[in-house]
């Protein structure tokens, strides 16, 4: 299908811990990833991209995990801070006719 | 530098009664643009995606159309809404090839 599914719906986590937010995608043929925080009541943020040739990208306290052989993404956040607390979403970018698909996505919920 | 509007941020609408909410780009040529909807703690469905002026690709059968009638202008229109088109919409534009980026939203409401 053309859904980008996630592992875990909810994800609670403790402040300061590090936190893994997993993706499966569905189209092989799909060359660029992104991941976005959406808080409430406002569109998604842009947080990081990775492109299909790399396994890995890393940004301020986000790292970004590509295993193309499985068709996985993880985003890792580390030292997790209640401000991180949103709804989490991976996207996938078919490389044909820039159709560009979300998945469920994950809510973070960071305890103090 | 690139920035995306799109409004209203909020609308409130009979059932039977016509859609047009906007989404324009500035600081770019030739974005691709979206359109999605998400219902509430859900995720985002796409709904309309297009890589040029007068290109529409409409992703799922429904009540709902879209157009390009320039470059960096993408509409939403309804000609009767629908209860079930009630939802929080999202413009996005993708510069070819390095991210994607939403403007703020619209909550419709269908009443």
């Amino acid at each position: 299908g053309e859904s980008v599914g996630l592992h875990l719906p909810t994800l609670s986590v403790q402040e300061g811990d590090n936190s893994i937010i997993n993706c499966a995608y569905s189209n092989s043929a799909s060359d660029y990833f992104i991941w976005y925080k959406q808080e409430s009541g406002k569109g998604p943020q842009f947080i990081i991209d990775i492109r299909s040739n790399m396994d890995k990208r890393q940004g301020q306290r986000v790292t970004v995990l590509l295993n193309k052989t499985v068709k996985h993404l993880s985003l890792q956040i580390a030292a997790t801070q209640p401000g991180d607390s949103a709804v989490y979403f991976c996207a996938e970018l078919w490389n044909q006719g820039g159709k560009l698909i979300f998945g469920q996505g994950t809510e973070l919920s960071v305890k103090p | 530098s690139q920035t995306i509007h799109q409004w209203p941020a909020t609308l409130v609408q009979p059932v039977g009664s016509p859609l047009s909410l906007e989404c324009t780009v500035e600081g770019t040529s030739n974005p691709n643009l979206y359109w999605y909807r998400q219902a509430a703690g859900r995720g985002l469905q796409l709904l309309f995606y297009s890589v040029g002026i007068g290109q529409i690709s409409s992703e799922v059968p429904q009540n709902l159309s879209a157009s390009r009638p320039q470059d960096r202008q993408f509409i939403l229109s309804s000609k009767k809404l629908l209860l079930s088109d009630s939802g929080f919409y999202l413009c996005a534009w993708q510069p070819g090839g390095v991210g994607a980026f939403f403007g703020q939203g619209t909550r419709l409401t269908v009443v």
